[in-house]
């Protein structure tokens, strides 16, 4: 299977509505984690990064919620806004080591509509 | 502000030609990535590189080489550029050790007719 797996692919909201979207992942040794923003066009922004001895974290109108012992990531929205609308990656790093390289999901594309 | 930059932004060759996506970073990050981006794929890895004059394969290198002649400096070169090497490609960099968070350019749309 998929080393990170990300779902949905899609998510369509409301103004004001939340959203969330989650990772799975599949190396219990990860202990960074990383939700990447990509506006249409345009390249990929570090939304937030989450280290794992924190289960709970919170920024730019997001809250990321770690669950190390399911190997799940959640970045969730509480109310989306058309401003939100973009791809959003997580990544995680696997097969350890200093030089451990990212491994992306395939991402979700979020439409927040007015 | 630390910065990685790309050329062309945009490029259109013809098949069997021969391509070079070039990638500057003034980060002075040791770690530099190449990826390419399809829909309903994400971002794949094709190339990295942990410091000048060093190149490994990432998870699809095939018909891809890269050039490290610089900490600054990163290429992917596509030899015989095929119709199925139409994508955007990313490059990016990234410290050694740390978080592994990465940096990332602009991109590089590519057209193979």
């Amino acid at each position: 299977g998929e080393q990170v797996e990300q779902r949905p692919p899609h998510l369509s909201v409301r103004e004001g509505d939340s959203a969330v979207i989650t990772c799975t992942y599949t190396d219990p040794n990860s202990y960074y984690f990383f939700w990447y923003k990509q506006e249409p066009g345009a390249s990929l922004q570090l939304l937030m990064k989450v280290f794992s001895s924190t289960e709970i974290n919170e920024g730019q109108g997001f809250t990321v919620l770690l669950n190390k012992k399911d190997k799940r990531l959640s970045l969730n929205l509480t109310a989306a806004h058309p401003g939100d609308s973009a791809a959003y990656f997580c990544a995680v790093p696997l097969s350890g080591g200093s030089n451990a390289k990212l491994t992306f999901g395939k991402g979700t594309k979020l439409s927040v509509k007015s | 502000e630390a910065a990685v930059t790309q050329s062309p932004r945009n490029k259109v060759a013809v098949t069997g030609g021969k391509v070079t996506l070039s990638c500057n970073q003034t980060n002075n990050h040791n770690n530099m990535y190449w990826y390419r981006q399809d829909t309903g794929h994400g971002l794949r890895l094709i190339h990295y590189s942990y410091g000048a004059g060093s190149t490994e394969k990432g998870d699809i290198p095939d018909g891809y080489k890269a050039s490290r002649p610089s900490q600054e400096n990163f290429s992917l070169i596509l030899e015989l550029a095929t119709p199925s090497q139409t994508s955007v490609y990313f490059c990016a960099s990234g410290v050694t050790g740390g978080d592994y968070e990465q940096y990332f350019g602009p991109g590089t749309r590519l057209t193979v007719l």
